[in-house]
């Protein structure tokens, strides 16, 4: 089984369309994180949910907003897209805070035209 | 201010020992991570440190100096299979990580 999964795995759209990533994980942990990776490899982190409450928000815009309706799953939706947003997108999730490694799902790759 | 910096690539011979260093300057600090990805992969949990000092797990040991701000991932017995992006990741309290640029890895036959 797989433990984070992400949906889906490739997204190919235009400027200015709004666009959703799912993600999900079976590993019954508390906390989960939307990453982003550009095509310097920089991964950043964007968002994280602790038990479904939003606890770190990094200088990301509006125009991104995760959702998150239960601890297994944290959805990324995203109005109005911009060439700029073209990454790939990671979704991760790990038991707590500090100390525990995070499990990363295979990535969604966002390409904007 | 946050900044990590380690080498952007390194290229080394399979069977042979190679040292990736990490020098890290964050506004707080519980502990280092180690990843390794795979082109077009996720990255992969390799190791944490918390306390000065070497960490050894199987080919893979990690070290760390928190007064010295400084951390390497030795990779010993190298093997195709490892040719990949290593990120330095420091812990810098709570829920947040952050992720060096990495440090992409060439095994040569």
């Amino acid at each position: 089984d797989t433990a984070v999964s992400q949906t889906p795995k490739y997204l190919v759209t235009q400027m200015g369309n709004d666009k959703s990533i799912k993600c999900e994980q079976n590993l019954g942990h508390d906390t989960m994180y939307w990453y982003k990776q550009d095509s310097k490899k920089f991964l950043k982190i964007m968002f994280s949910y602790n038990n479904k409450e939003l606890i770190i928000n990094e200088t990301v815009p509006n125009r991104f907003s995760p959702k998150s309706p239960d601890k297994a799953h944290l959805n990324l939706h995203i109005n109005s897209l911009e060439l700029g947003d073209s990454a790939v997108y990671f979704c991760a999730s790990s038991p707590g805070q500090n100390t525990y490694e995070q499990y990363f799902g295979p990535g969604t790759r966002l390409t904007v035209t | 201010g946050q900044n990590i910096d380690q080498p952007t690539e390194m290229t080394a011979t399979e069977g042979a020992i190679v040292q990736i260093n990490c020098t890290y300057q964050t506004s707080g600090f519980n502990g280092l991570f180690w990843y390794q990805q795979h082109a077009g992969e996720a990255p992969t949990f390799l190791s944490y440190n918390v306390l000065d000092g070497l960490e050894e797990k199987g080919r893979f040991s990690s070290f760390l100096s928190r007064s010295k701000g400084y951390s390497y991932l030795l990779l010993k017995e190298l093997q195709m299979k490892d040719s990949a992006s290593y990120l330095c990741a420091p812990n810098t309290g709570g829920f947040k990580t952050i992720f060096g640029a990495g440090t992409r890895l060439f095994v040569k036959a």
